[in-house]
């Protein structure tokens, strides 16, 4: 089947400007990170949500970054006013269970440049 | 504070050597382990997780709660080894945050 889908896979974008970008689930996955993969700095972690639980948002850098995630499937990371600290590949995962036996399937990342 | 370590950026080996690929972890609790791989062109995914207790692709990691690491380890080294790996620590009973640490990218040299 289909694994995480991500969209677009590739964003450059202008200082100041507002960008978003999205993420489709594996169908039925309950769970839904986002982290950030920067060059040096691994894979930081950003946002979590879980069913209908109230999400994680410890990570989010500023309130520059929000998220949401409709109908417990498809997720919008958006970054406004974008900084070219900003500049990194964004990935998004998911997983079917609350627990660890589970992976996290990620996806292709969505790749965002900020000049 | 950085929850898990992974002192190597960089890490070198010619095919049929050892390879051994250091993470340390900080966490009071039980912890839950993991091992993620991306390979060139490819997504992250989980190579092997601590409880599981298997090799995988050759790999095995012991969880030492002792000297709080979990160490990759692989006899013999294959080309097809290279690539970026991450150590990744979970906290608590359920699923939440992962932490990853920054990555050991690893060159298999023939």
């Amino acid at each position: 089947g289909a694994g995480v889908s991500q969209s677009p896979s590739n964003k450059v974008t202008e200082k100041g400007k507002d960008v978003e970008l999205r993420c489709d689930p594996i169908s039925g996955h309950t769970a839904l990170y986002w982290y950030r993969q920067s060059l040096g700095q691994g894979l930081e972690f950003l946002i979590y949500f879980q069913g209908n639980s109230a999400p994680d948002k410890s990570g989010l850098p500023s309130d520059r970054f929000s998220a949401e995630r409709t109908g417990g499937s498809v997720s919008t990371l958006t970054i406004q006013r974008t900084q070219q600290e900003d500049s990194a590949v964004y990935l998004c995962a998911s997983s079917s269970r609350t627990d660890y036996n589970s992976p996290l399937h990620f996806g292709n990342g969505t790749r965002l440049t900020v000049t | 504070a950085q929850r898990v370590t992974q002192p190597e950026k960089l890490l070198s080996v010619f095919k049929g050597a050892p390879v051994e690929l250091k993470c340390n972890y900080s966490y009071s609790g039980s912890p839950e382990l993991f091992w993620y791989v991306q390979y060139s062109r490819q997504r992250l995914q989980l190579l092997l997780r601590h409880i599981s207790r298997e090799s995988i692709k050759g790999f095995t990691a012991d969880l030492n709660k002792g000297e709080t690491s979990f160490h990759l380890k692989k006899p013999f080294a294959q080309e097809e080894d290279s690539a970026m790996y991450y150590c990744a620590l979970g906290r608590g009973s359920t699923l939440g945050r992962l932490y990853f640490g920054r990555g050991t990218q690893l060159t298999v040299w023939p």
